[in-house]
């Protein structure tokens, strides 16, 4: 079975640490993505990749940035973190014939 | 750009009821449509995907069908379980080189035993 592995469940980080979300997929997926769920405001995408060393800005990347050294892992980083970063994040990987969601972290920055 | 609509936003039936969910796509030229399924706090699950060629897919109890001209799809819960309780999902793709999947807010269900 298919799998996409989000490191933590749940983290909580005070104000202008740096944040390291990480997410594993086992599909050999050439595509990955980080999004963020807030109530009201449905799942909004952050930043994909389509290949190794490759990202594209979603939507909403401000405060954020990626990694993407091996196709198996795609990093998300918040570089200074803020109270308005709390939420629960959701890394996808797929192809044409859909996609994959891990679990999700919710992060709460305090 | 694309939007996606899911209403009603909650909805709550009695054990055993079928039920239909709906999502509504401004743009019909998609790709596919996928559902799934979220449980409180936790992540997103694949129910069903619909190429845009297809007008259904059938999973067990769950029928999702797809009309694109008038961009809509339906998901159709039969014999409703309160293990069916969890927010629902839809999503399309734009084009097979698109990247991005656009979600609506999701329908959160309840089935009462």
């Amino acid at each position: 079975d298919v799998k996409v592995t989000q490191s933590s469940r749940y983290l909580v980080k005070r104000t202008g640490e740096k944040v390291f979300l990480e997410c594993v997929q086992d599909m050999d997926h050439e595509n990955m993505f980080w999004y963020r769920q807030d109530p009201g405001l449905g799942l909004r995408l952050i930043y994909f990749s389509y290949d190794v060393k490759m990202k594209e800005k979603g939507d909403i990347p401000e405060g954020y940035s990626v990694s993407r050294e091996k196709k198996e892992r795609f990093s998300l980083i918040l570089e200074s973190a803020s109270t308005n970063q709390t939420s629960m994040y959701l890394c996808a990987s797929g192809r044409i014939y859909g996609y994959t969601f891990g679990s999700g972290t919710r992060l709460t920055v305090v | 750009k694309q939007e996606v609509t899911q209403i009603p936003a909650a909805l709550s039936v009695p054990e055993g009821e079928n039920l239909v969910l709906n999502c509504s796509f401004t743009d019909s030229a998609i790709y596919n449509l996928q559902w799934f399924r979220q449980d409180p706090g936790k992540g997103l699950t694949s129910l069903l995907l619909i190429q845009s060629s297809q007008r259904e897919q059938t999973s067990g109890r769950l029928n999702a069908s797809l009309d694109k001209s008038s961009g809509r799809s339906t998901l159709y819960i039969a014999a409703s379980q309160p293990g069916d309780s969890a927010t629902y999902l839809c999503a399309v793709r734009a084009s097979a080189g698109a990247n991005n999947l656009f979600f609506g807010t999701g329908t959160r269900l309840t089935v009462i035993p």
